[in-house]
């Protein structure tokens, strides 16, 4: 059935540095990518997403690639920061009912 | 800041006790879910509801109901808990299907003894 692999489970990167998140979806038809942020003790968060017609997306520090022909995505976030910590998941619609299929997560830890 | 409450946010009971978990939302979206979350971290889909008297489970087997009488409100239920409850439980609304964006609450932590 439908998959999204998220690579990986744990990254610790230096204040200041980037880090990159990527995923992996296995369906050949799904249509919307969107990443969430959960930050301790709260429910996630969008941060960015990304449709199926478009190649690349940037807010600000964070960036969202997609490449089609490879099924994967991944998440860039540059010039990392304290509140940058927090687990991520990413996700992929695979049908017109928008229902998710959630990536497994990745905690993300900024080093000071 | 999405307009989203979860009650109680912790809640620790013993084997055999009914409860009730809170979810309301105020924005006037059709689509609610209710996820839960291992402390694993990955969230599984366990209900989800598209607009009033309408319920479906999720991916994920659970011995929890739910029920959607009222637009802005989405209470799941355990007839008897677990120790197997014990969990993370995140409800989350959404406009429509083509804005996909969820809305989470801050999360509902059921601890079974």
């Amino acid at each position: 059935g439908e998959n999204v692999e998220q690579h990986p489970s744990t990254l610790s990167v230096q204040e200041g540095d980037s880090a990159v998140i990527k995923c992996t979806y296995s369906d050949s038809a799904p249509n919307y990518f969107p990443w969430y942020k959960q930050e301790l003790g709260k429910g996630p968060q969008l941060i960015i997403d990304i449709r199926s017609n478009v190649g690349e997306k940037k807010d600000q520090r964070i960036a969202v690639t997609l490449n089609k022909t490879a099924k994967h995505f991944s998440l860039h976030i540059t010039e990392t920061q304290p509140e940058d910590s927090a687990v991520y998941f990413c996700a992929a619609s695979m049908d017109s009912n928008y229902q998710l299929i959630w990536g497994a997560g990745t905690k993300l830890i900024i080093k000071p | 800041e999405a307009d989203i409450y979860q009650t109680p946010r912790y809640l620790v009971i013993g084997t055999g006790k009914k409860i009730t978990l809170e979810c309301s939302q105020t924005m006037g979206h059709d689509k609610m879910y209710w996820y839960q979350q291992d402390p694993g971290m990955e969230l599984h889909l366990i209900h989800y509801s598209y607009g009033v008297n309408s319920t479906e489970k999720g991916d994920l087997s659970s011995e929890s109901t739910v029920s959607r009488i009222r637009t802005e409100h989405f209470p799941l239920t355990l007839e008897s808990a677990r120790p197997s409850h014990t969990s993370q439980y995140l409800c989350a609304s959404s406009e429509g299907a083509h804005t996909g964006e969820l809305f989470f609450g801050e999360g509902s932590r059921l601890t079974v003894l």
